[in-house]
């Protein structure tokens, strides 16, 4: 059965530096995967995703990602972060089963 | 723009209780999510809907049922509130008809119900 870890349940970032989440899955096939973002108080926002081709992935927001076969990975970054995207993040395998999350604070 | 709306953004019920949630979107997607969000589990399948009258389980579906009677409404009931159900409930949507949820969701903003 599919599924998705996020390492990590919290990270602090400073205004202005660079920024990766980590997701792995587990899935049989080539998965479709997805980034989606939670700010707070409101419902999920799809951020880029994976189906096939180029594996690295370019977003909304100024977010890529990138997918690693050989890792069971597709890590979220973000060159320089912005004190709006103080959020939750969210990796998805197939659509349907999400990680954790992890939760993004941004420090002045 | 896609807009998924849910009838109510916080609600309290007493064990017991029959509890409808509604969701509603208005861009003629095939497909309907119910997921519950729960901190250090993030979200976890209910149910879902990939065409009117049609429905699957998802990975937690005990306690819960739906019903789509209409392409643009899916419900979720809860037949006897218990406290354990106390949590964040999200709808969303995706346009395409499929029973593996390949397509991009469009999430409603949640509702967030507690149960005493």
């Amino acid at each position: 059965a599919q599924s998705v870890t996020q390492p990590d349940i919290h990270i602090t970032v400073s205004e202005g530096a660079s920024l990766e989440l980590r997701c792995n899955y587990s899935y049989g096939a080539t998965p479709y995967l997805f980034w989606y973002v939670q700010s707070p108080g409101q419902g999920l926002q799809l951020l880029l995703k994976y189906f096939s081709g180029d594996t690295l992935v370019q977003g909304i927001k100024g977010f890529e990602a990138e997918f690693k076969r050989s890792q069971s990975s597709f890590n979220l970054r973000k060159p320089s972060v912005h004190w709006s995207d103080a959020a939750e993040y969210f990796c998805a395998v197939v659509g349907m089963r999400f990680g954790a999350g992890t939760r993004l604070t941004v420090k002045p | 723009d896609v807009k998924v709306t849910q009838s109510s953004r916080y609600l309290v019920k007493r064990t017991g209780e029959k509890v409808f949630l509604e969701c509603v979107q208005d861009m003629d997607h095939e497909n309907m999510f119910w997921y519950r969000q729960d901190p250090g589990l993030g979200l976890r399948l209910i149910y879902f809907s990939y065409d009117v009258k049609m429905k699957e389980k998802g990975d937690i579906p005990e306690g819960y049922s739906v019903s789509r009677e209409k392409k643009e409404r899916f419900s979720l009931i809860l037949e006897s509130a218990s406290t354990n159900q106390t949590s964040m409930y999200l709808c969303a949507s995706s346009l395409l008809g499929t029973r593996y949820g390949t397509d991009t969701q469009y999430f409603g903003p949640g509702t967030r119900l507690t149960v005493l």
